[in-house]
């Protein structure tokens, strides 16, 4: 079976720009999670999503946002780059919110 | 607040020597916690976690952890360690107050071990 998916592995913008970010869970998983793992940190979470809703958000800017379609795969937008966006993004699938999390491989965001 | 901390930046440890590394916790409430491996370039993977039951977990690789109520703690061991072992390690706590399922992870911890 596939794991989760994520695209694109490496992303390059300037600054002010937009990015969207995609992540395919593992199938039968209804729950996506968005984290941001800056270099020499541990991920910090930006949103869950849970059955095309919105269940949580992080300590993040209205510049994060996010959705999940109908086949449960997602997409975070990210508007206004700044340099402090520069970051691995990572998409974690679960079966419900509460088990355990699969991690995608991540994309990296690079911003001048 | 739910908070992990991990007090080392690097661990390094011999080829076949058992190795820990450590995690303290703070919550309010019983303690969800986890431990998550981060090879480069790759996605955080899940080796163990801690909701109820007996203080000691078994995991994924060999991998235990020992939960340790009084001294809120949750390290990470392993009898014998490998080469392969070398990476990064992530503890973590559910944000069980948010119903989110949202995980709260510590600094991470380098794991290096030598031949």
């Amino acid at each position: 079976d596939a794991g989760v998916t994520q695209s694109p592995t490496h992303l390059i913008k300037t600054r002010g720009q937009q990015v969207t970010l995609r992540c395919s869970p593992i199938s039968g998983h209804k729950s996506v999670s968005w984290y941001q793992q800056v270099l020499g940190q541990g991920p910090q979470f930006i949103f869950q999503y849970y059955e095309k809703e919105e269940r949580g958000r992080g300590n993040f800017p209205d510049r994060f946002s996010a959705r999940q379609f109908p086949n449960y795969s997602s997409e975070l937008n990210v508007n206004a780059l700044l340099l402090g966006d520069s970051a691995l993004y990572l998409c974690a699938s679960s079966w419900d919110p509460n088990e355990k999390l699969f991690f995608g491989s991540g994309t990296q965001l690079s911003v001048l | 607040a739910q908070s992990v901390a991990q007090p080392e930046d690097q661990v390094n440890v011999a080829e076949g020597n058992p190795l820990t590394v450590k995690c303290t916790y703070s919550v309010s409430g019983n303690p969800y916690l986890f431990w998550y491996v981060q090879y480069p370039n790759r996605g955080l993977q899940f080796l163990l976690k801690y909701i109820t039951g007996d203080n000691l977990v078994k995991g994924s690789y060999g991998f235990e952890a020992e939960f340790n109520k009084s001294q809120t703690s949750f390290h990470l061991k392993k009898p014998s360690a490998l080469v392969s072992d070398s990476a990064l390690y992530f503890c973590a706590v559910r944000d069980i107050p948010s119903n989110t399922g949202k995980l709260i992870f510590g600094q991470g911890t380098t794991l290096q071990v030598k031949p």
